[in-house]
């Protein structure tokens, strides 16, 4: 079955910029799509088609995805950034990511 | 605005079945796919299997494929997941998503219902 994988953890300090990877077999040739999750709250959309944003979501919040790796980046990361967050695609199913916690410090 | 309102949760024994149900308002609910996805205590997310809108096509995960059956009423802008010979690996929040396709083989969830809990012990 097919594996996304993406470090569990990144920390940033307010004002920086965030990157979170996530890596699959060949997932430059699929879509990559990324949800935010606040504790206790419900995933949101933040980026789709590997780089669209949704309305709403800030512009800080940009995706890119080539060869085996998709990335989300956060510009210029808020204390309100603070949450997991999980890439997913799609291989005959929905796969998701491990999910990365983005600390800002 | 889209809403997404699940309900059916509860606790249940090792190997009892649950209903549960979602209801969409803010949107025309038979011109979109929809999903079911559920996170464990302290957990990832899990998909766990789609329906088309027409409820014609079909998948599902691998770890729910043969005790949970996805359905959905469009004359009531609803969605049901009917789940059977539960285990206590199935202990999660289940969300249904509404779910958005870029082409015939790639999905993504574009808004999700605030969850129900479903507790499988003894």
């Amino acid at each position: 079955s097919y594996e996304l994988t993406q470090p569990p953890s990144v920390s940033v300090s307010p004002g920086q910029t965030a990157s979170i990877t996530c890596s699959g077999d060949k997932l430059g040739d699929k879509y990559a799509s990324w949800y935010q999750q606040k504790p206790g709250q419900s995933p949101v959309l933040v980026i789709h088609q590997d780089s669209k944003r949704p309305s709403g979501i800030p512009e800080r919040f940009s995706g890119s995805n080539s060869g085996n790796t998709a990335t989300l980046t956060i510009s210029g990361t808020q204390a309100m950034d603070e949450a997991d967050y999980y890439c997913q695609a799609w291989d005959s199913s929905g796969v998701f990511g491990t999910g990365t916690k983005v600390t800002v410090l | 605005q889209v809403q997404l309102v699940e309900s059916g949760g509860g606790l249940v024994k090792p190997g009892g079945s649950l209903r549960l149900s979602c209801a969409g308002s803010g949107f025309t609910f038979s011109d979109y796919f929809m999903s079911w996805i559920r996170q464990a205590p302290g957990k990832g997310l899990e998909w766990v299997s789609y329906i088309s809108r027409s409820g014609s096509t079909i998948y599902y995960a691998d770890s729910v494929k043969g005790r949970f059956t996805i359905s959905r009423d469009n004359a009531k802008n609803s969605l049901y997941l009917q789940m059977n010979s539960l285990r206590a690996e199935d202990t999660a929040v289940y969300y249904c998503a509404r779910t958005a396709a870029v082409t015939w083989s790639f999905y993504y969830f574009d808004y999700w219902g605030q969850g129900t809990r479903v507790t499988v012990s003894s």
